[in-house]
């Protein structure tokens, strides 16, 4: 079975910080991909990176990249240069080799400070 | 915006009844998928249609449907209400089905039973 595992309910940090969001993942999938969204408090979940189980590079998007370590199944997501606009739950999802659905921890919630 | 549009936005209703929720994917998309966000159950996987056929059902209760259309719109139906069901219903999409295909989200339909 597949398990998407976020340890860490709250964080903060201030702004233009980086912060380190943390993931941990269980397949025995041969190829998987991982996924993180966000969702502001205003509800939309939106995608924020990408990152397949073969590719050699750590994902990167802008201010964040995805801290991909596979022996370990963590792909952590780090945010450079934290935002006041970055607050918000952040969620991991996994999608596993032949199945579509994703598969969601249960979240983090970040707070940005000035 | 992603480009997925959800109607409506909430909706509020008693126990007992009916009620549609619709999901237009973005322009090309052809698989449609639709999750529930609980507080207790966190993010699950209802269902997913492909190109107008079904191809995957996760959590999704006997009193809940959905079908995918022609143009590619969807619509969930979910009946006989309980208030258990008072939820975010997200419906995202994404071009086609596969590990690497990114699902996009729309912003949800608030459901409140009373």
């Amino acid at each position: 079975a597949q398990k998407i595992t976020q340890t860490q309910p709250g964080m903060f940090v201030q702004e233009k910080e980086a912060v380190t969001l943390d993931c941990t993942y269980d397949t025995s999938d041969p190829s998987y991909g991982l996924f993180w969204y966000k969702q502001p408090s205003s509800g939309e979940m939106i995608f924020l990176i990408y990152q397949g189980s073969y590719d050699q590079q750590n994902a990167t998007e802008g201010r964040y990249s995805l801290n991909f370590q596979k022996a370990r199944k963590s792909a952590n997501l780090v945010i450079s240069a934290s935002q006041l606009g970055d607050s918000a739950m952040y969620f991991c999802a996994m999608r596993g080799f032949n199945t579509d659905k994703l598969i969601f921890g249960t979240g983090t919630r970040l707070q940005v400070f000035p | 915006d992603s480009g997925v549009t959800q109607t409506p936005k909430h909706l509020i209703t008693a126990t007992g009844q009916r009620v549609t929720l619709r999901c237009s994917p973005r322009s090309g998309d052809l698989s449609v998928y639709w999750y529930q966000q609980s507080l207790d159950q966190g993010l699950q996987f209802l269902i997913q249609y492909y190109n107008g056929e079904e191809r995957a059902k996760g959590n999704i209760l006997e009193r809940f449907s959905a079908q995918q259309f022609p143009d590619l719109h969807s619509e969930l139906n979910l009946s006989s209400l309980e208030l258990g069901d008072s939820a975010l219903y997200f419906c995202a999409s994404s071009v086609d089905s596969g590990t690497t295909d990114t699902q996009y989200f729309g912003p949800g339909t608030r459901l409140t039973v009373l």
